[in-house]
This record gives structure tokens, sequence and C-alpha cells, in this order.
């Protein structure tokens, strides 16, 4: 049971680099979100999905971009990437929205220099 | 800005002892759900509690929501060392698509 799958698991890039963070489920969830962790605060959400073609902002949308072109799959990307987005970044999906439980993939750490 | 704040930010204790830890939100919800957290992983569901429940049991654990306070408690009865993790409060505020997180608390269960 995979559940769901982030890849990479560790990334660093220069200031200026973009790159992307590909999350994936195999449990065929209609809600997909991708947050940001930092030290002290917790958990951010960056941006969500309620299903397949749609996005939206979450928190802390600046800097990032998202696309959900198949169901399973959940793209995040940050196209000139600064020292500020230097973080562990976790995605989720859930069958029901907030409504029910969340599925977290294992984080994907990235350091920004 | 957070919706869920947990308190207190961190804790230890022995094993055995039980650990109390709350969760204090801003605006009104449907529902509150706890999450934890080991070092280095992703998180994972414990336990939710719908706004017209006080009370919910699951194992070791017991959840209680007061509404009228904007809070829950998380309690983790006879703690083991393996307890040892970050529990988060999250909640649904305003949208029934998205869930905010609070700050967390780590716990330390002390062999």
């Amino acid at each position: 049971n995979a559940g769901v799958t982030q890849t990479p698991k560790f990334r660093v890039l220069k200031t200026g680099q973009s790159m992307t963070l590909l999350c994936a489920q195999d449990m065929n969830h209609e809600y997909m979100y991708w947050y940001r962790q930092d030290p002290g605060m917790g958990l951010r959400l960056i941006h969500y999905s309620v299903g397949e073609g749609t996005t939206a902002k979450g928190e802390v949308p600046d800097g990032y971009n998202v696309s959900r072109l198949k169901k399973q799959n959940f793209l995040l990307g940050l196209e000139s990437a600064a020292p500020s987005q230097t973080s562990v970044y976790f995605c989720a999906s859930s069958s029901s929205g907030s409504t029910g439980e969340l599925f977290f993939g294992e984080g994907s750490r990235l350091t920004v220099l | 800005s957070q919706q869920g704040e947990e308190d207190p930010q961190a804790l230890s204790i022995q094993e055995g002892e039980n650990a109390t830890m709350n969760c204090s939100y801003k605006t009104s919800i449907n529902n509150l759900q706890w999450y934890r957290q080991n070092s280095g992983r992703g998180l994972v569901h414990l336990i939710l509690i719908r706004s017209n429940e006080r009370e919910k049991h699951s194992g070791r654990l017991r959840v209680t929501l007061d509404t009228s306070k904007k809070s829950s408690s998380l309690l983790i009865t006879a703690s083991r060392a393996a307890d040892t993790a970050s529990y988060f409060c999250a909640t649904d505020t305003d949208s029934s698509y998205k869930l905010i997180f609070g700050s967390g608390t780590r716990l330390l269960v002390r062999p």
C-alpha cells in the first residue's frame, strides 16, 4: 500500500532555480493538499485541489504554483526559488475534504542556498 | 495566521503518566482533528471530533471539545516511550475543503 508518495525526498537548490515536487496518491482521493512545515510554525497550507483540473490558494501561496492534471497527481512548482522557501513540504490527500482524515506523505526537504 | 494554537509547546513526562495537550481556535468549526508526527515523518491521523460531540475515545486517547470556549484537549493515558512525538490539532475553519493546523505540542515520554 503506497498511499501518498512524494518525490524527491531531498533537494538542494540555488536561489533563482526552479523545481517541481511531485505528489502521487493511489487511494482515488478527490482532495489533495500541499503544506509547508517550518520550525515552530506548524503546518501552513500552500495550495489545495478539490478535484482533477482544479486548484485553489491556501494560507501562503505566493511563490508557488500547482497543477492537478491527473486525479492521482498534484504538482507543486517553485519558479524562482528563494531562501525563504527552505522548508519541509508535505502533501496530503483526502476522500472527503476537511470532514474526514487526511493522509500524508513522508515529506520533501528543500534547501535553497 | 494560525487557527489552532496548542498548549503547552513542549511537555516532558515519565512513562506511565498521563499527558494532556490543549488546543484553542478562533472561529467556529464543523470538526476538529488531532494528528501525530514522529520525528522526520509525515503526520498520522489520530481522532476526529465533530462540533456536536463533547468527548470521544480511541484506545488510550481521549479528546474533549468545548465549542463555547473554542478549545479542545487531547489526553493520552498511561503514556509509553513510543508516544514521543509532536501532536497537532487541525480545524476546518470556514471551509469544508481545507484543514488548518496549529503549531503543535512536542511530547517527550522518558522511559
